[in-house]
């Protein structure tokens, strides 16, 4: 089972250029979720999905949109980059939205590192 | 003030040893608090999860408890092995809120 698969894993921007975040799961879950992880800090909701065909902002979305492609597919876009942006970006799944005692499960992380 | 703060930031033991890591949080209404392991370059795994009644749970050597009037967790992991190197992060839910600690990075030695 792959369960939660992320692409890239690694990736240097420029300030000020663009780039997509995809995330694909398997599980048949409906909720979707991106989150950044900052040193020092607990992980912090971009954006989520949940259930397809719905987004909603989370606690930190600005600099961020995304697209909820179909039900396994949630991308995260950088429009424009900028070095506070620099950080691991992890996708998360889930059967229900933050449903009663159901686990997230997450991706294994993108690092973006932006100069 | 994050309203989940975990003790120690980070912790080293030798193999073998037993350790617990600390969760207080202000998060309310509570609903649930979760346990999940982090290994390096890797996404947050679930160990376990606490509901408002459940006092201790156990997984293997990893026990948690939890004291609802408190507002405190504990992750006690017992019999250390150099595989249980990794963070562990404390999540509490109220409702469909999240709030997700900073985390406890605990190295085992040889």
């Amino acid at each position: 089972n792959a369960g939660v698969t992320q692409t890239p894993k690694f990736q240097v921007l420029k300030t000020g250029q663009s780039m997509t975040l995809q995330c694909a799961q398997d599980m048949n879950h409906n909720s979707m979720y991106w989150y950044r992880q900052d040193p020092g800090m607990g992980l912090r909701l971009i954006y989520y999905s949940a259930s397809e065909g719905t987004t909603d902002k989370g606690e930190v979305p600005n600099g961020y949109n995304v697209s909820r492609l179909n039900k396994r597919e949630f991308s995260l876009r950088l429009e424009s980059a900028a070095p506070s942006q620099t950080s691991v970006y992890f996708c998360a799944s889930s059967e229900a939205f933050r449903g009663r005692n159901q686990p997230q499960h997450f991706g294994d992380g993108t690092r973006l590192s932006i100069l | 003030k994050n309203q989940v703060e975990q003790s120690p930031q980070s912790l080293i033991i030798l193999e073998g040893k037993n350790c617990t890591l600390q969760c207080n949080y202000t998060v309310s209404p509570f609903s649930n608090l979760r346990w999940y392991k982090q290994d390096t370059g890797r996404g947050p795994v679930s160990l376990t999860i606490m509901t408002f009644s459940e006092n201790t749970k156990s997984n293997g050597r990893y026990t948690a408890t939890l004291d609802a009037d408190t507002k405190q967790s504990s992750l006690h992991i017992t019999a250390s092995q150099l595989s249980d190197s990794a963070s562990y992060i404390c999540v509490v839910s109220a409702g469909t809120d999240m709030r997700f600690g900073a985390g406890t990075r605990l190295t085992v030695k040889p």
